[in-house]
């Protein structure tokens, strides 16, 4: 079956220019993560939906950033007046159920975006 | 704060050789914890979920222990093969909304 989706796979930016992520998560699935992977190092958590509800937004660098899931499907991260310090692959999961607690379930990753600010 | 730290950093054996990586983190008080491979390139692809109720999954060559009393983790690879050589990440589930807190990744490879 398709699994996760992004879109572009890779953004060029000038500094102070404003761009949009997206991320097609597996059909039907509740939970959508979003997270910021720099070079060399592990994915950071960014924000998580649950539908099209924003749960938690506590990962979110500055108030440049902002994402979105309007109808509970797609996702898609802004980013406002980048920055050369935002340039990171941004990755984006999924997971079935709504996410925390005891019990867990895999969180399905998609390729992710490299966004390179110049 | 959780932290989670993985060594080594990069890693560099024969082909055939058992290999174990560490994944260690400072708050013994998490859910579940999972190995993740990733591809230059490419997204993250889940080896092994260990919840918080179990000590060890295993998958194939993979074997993934779980000490939350010691805060430790380990990924043991069996008869590594070339096509082994990867990054794999460590990441806890954290919180009401399970996000995943990752190690910085091992950088693997297996020569052949």
């Amino acid at each position: 079956g398709a699994g996760v989706s992004q879109s572009p796979r890779y953004k060029v930016a000038k500094r102070g220019q404003d761009v949009a992520l997206r991320c097609d998560p597996i059909s039907g699935h509740v939970s959508l993560f979003w997270y910021q992977q720099a070079l060399g190092q592990g994915p950071e958590f960014l924000t998580y939906f649950q539908n099209e509800a924003q749960l938690d937004k506590s990962g979110l660098p500055s108030d440049r950033f902002f994402a979105e899931r309007p109808e509970g499907s797609v996702s898609t991260l802004k980013i406002q007046r980048t920055q050369q310090e935002d340039s990171a692959v941004y990755l984006c999961a999924s997971s079935p159920e709504r996410a925390g607690g005891p019990v867990t379930d895999t969180q399905y990753f998609g390729p992710g975006t490299r966004l390179t600010v110049l | 704060k959780q932290e989670v730290t993985q060594i080594p950093a990069a890693l560099s054996v024969p082909e055939g050789e058992n290999l174990v990586l560490n994944c260690s983190f400072t708050d013994s008080a998490i859910y579940n914890l999972q190995w993740f491979r990733q591809d230059p390139g490419k997204g993250l692809t889940s080896l092994l979920l260990i919840q918080s109720s179990q000590r060890e999954q295993t998958s194939g060559r993979l074997n993934a222990s779980l000490d939350k009393s010691s805060g430790r983790s380990t990924l043991y690879i069996a008869a590594s093969q070339p096509g082994d050589s990867a990054t794999y990440l460590c990441a806890l589930y954290s919180g009401n909304t399970g996000k995943l807190i990752f190690g910085q990744g091992t950088t693997l490879q297996v020569k052949p």
